[in-house]
C-alpha cells in the first residue's frame, strides 16, 4: 500500500526560526508537489518537483526532492506569521495525486 | 477566468436524501478529480476522470457516482447520504501536459444529519 508520510504533523515555531517539514513515501515517483492550505479555504499549490535533486525556492519557502530516498523535504526560513497554515505535500502516481496528511504550522511572536 | 468553481458552497442533507455536486472549470484541463478531506486525514480521492466521457474509482469510491459529459464539467452525486459522507468535497483540474499539477476548487462543506 502506498504511503505518503509527513513529519512533524504539528509544528509551533517562533518567528525568525528556521524549520524543515519532511514528506516520506513508500512507492516509485519522481514528481511531488506541495500544497498550502488556510482554515476554511482551498489548497495552493506551491512547488512541482518533477526530477531527482528538484529544489524550487519561493520566499522563505524552499522545497527539495530527492527521489533515490523517496524524500522531499520543505525548509522555512525565517519564519512570519503569514506562513501559518497547513503544508500538504503529493506524489504522483501517473494519473493521480496521493497526499499526506499534513503539517499544520503554527508561527508565533 | 475564474479556475475551478463548485457549486454548492454548502448543503445540509438528512440522511437517505441525494444530491448532486457540480464542478466546472473554463482551463481546457483533460483531467478532473473529487476529493474528500475529514480532519486529520489529508484528502482522499473518490472518483477521477481522464477525458470526456470517461470515469474511474478511486481510493473511496463507495457511495459515490460520477459523470463526465462535458470536458469542462465532473459531477458527483449522493444517491442515499449517510453521516459518513458528511466531510468537504475539493474538486481539482489538471492539464497534465507536462505534469500533474492540480488546480482545486473551492469545496463543499456537507453535513449529512
Amino acid at each position: 500500500e502506498l504511503k505518503v508520510e509527513q513529519n512533524p504533523l504539528f509544528l509551533s515555531m517562533q518567528e525568525g526560526k528556521n524549520y524543515t517539514i519532511y514528506c516520506n513515501y513508500s512507492t516509485t515517483s519522481d514528481r511531488l508537489y506541495w500544497y498550502r492550505q488556510d482554515p476554511g479555504k482551498s489548497l495552493e499549490s506551491l512547488f512541482v518537483l518533477l526530477s531527482n535533486g528538484a529544489v524550487k525556492q519561493e520566499g522563505r519557502l524552499m522545497a527539495s526532492l530527492d527521489t533515490k530516498a523517496r524524500l522531499s523535504t520543505l525548509h522555512i526560513t525565517a519564519a512570519v506569521h503569514d506562513l501559518s497554515a497547513t503544508y500538504f505535500c503529493a506524489v504522483d502516481i501517473k494519473v493521480v495525486l496521493i497526499f499526506g496528511t499534513g503539517t499544520r504550522l503554527q508561527v508565533f511572536p | 477566468n475564474a479556475g475551478v468553481t463548485q457549486t454548492p458552497k454548502f448543503r445540509v442533507l438528512k440522511t437517505g436524501q441525494s444530491m448532486t455536486l457540480l464542478c466546472a472549470q473554463d482551463m481546457n484541463h483533460e483531467y478532473m478529480y473529487w476529493y474528500r478531506q475529514d480532519p486529520g486525514m489529508g484528502l482522499r480521492l473518490i472518483h477521477y476522470s481522464v477525458g470526456e466521457g470517461t470515469t474511474a474509482k478511486g481510493e473511496v469510491p463507495d457511495g459515490y457516482n460520477v459523470s463526465r459529459l462535458k470536458k469542462q464539467n465532473f459531477l458527483l452525486g449522493l444517491e442515499s447520504a449517510a453521516p459518513s459522507q458528511t466531510s468537504v468535497y475539493f474538486c481539482a483540474s489538471s492539464e497534465v501536459a507536462d505534469n500533474n499539477e492540480q488546480f482545486f476548487g473551492p469545496g463543499t462543506r456537507l453535513t449529512v444529519l
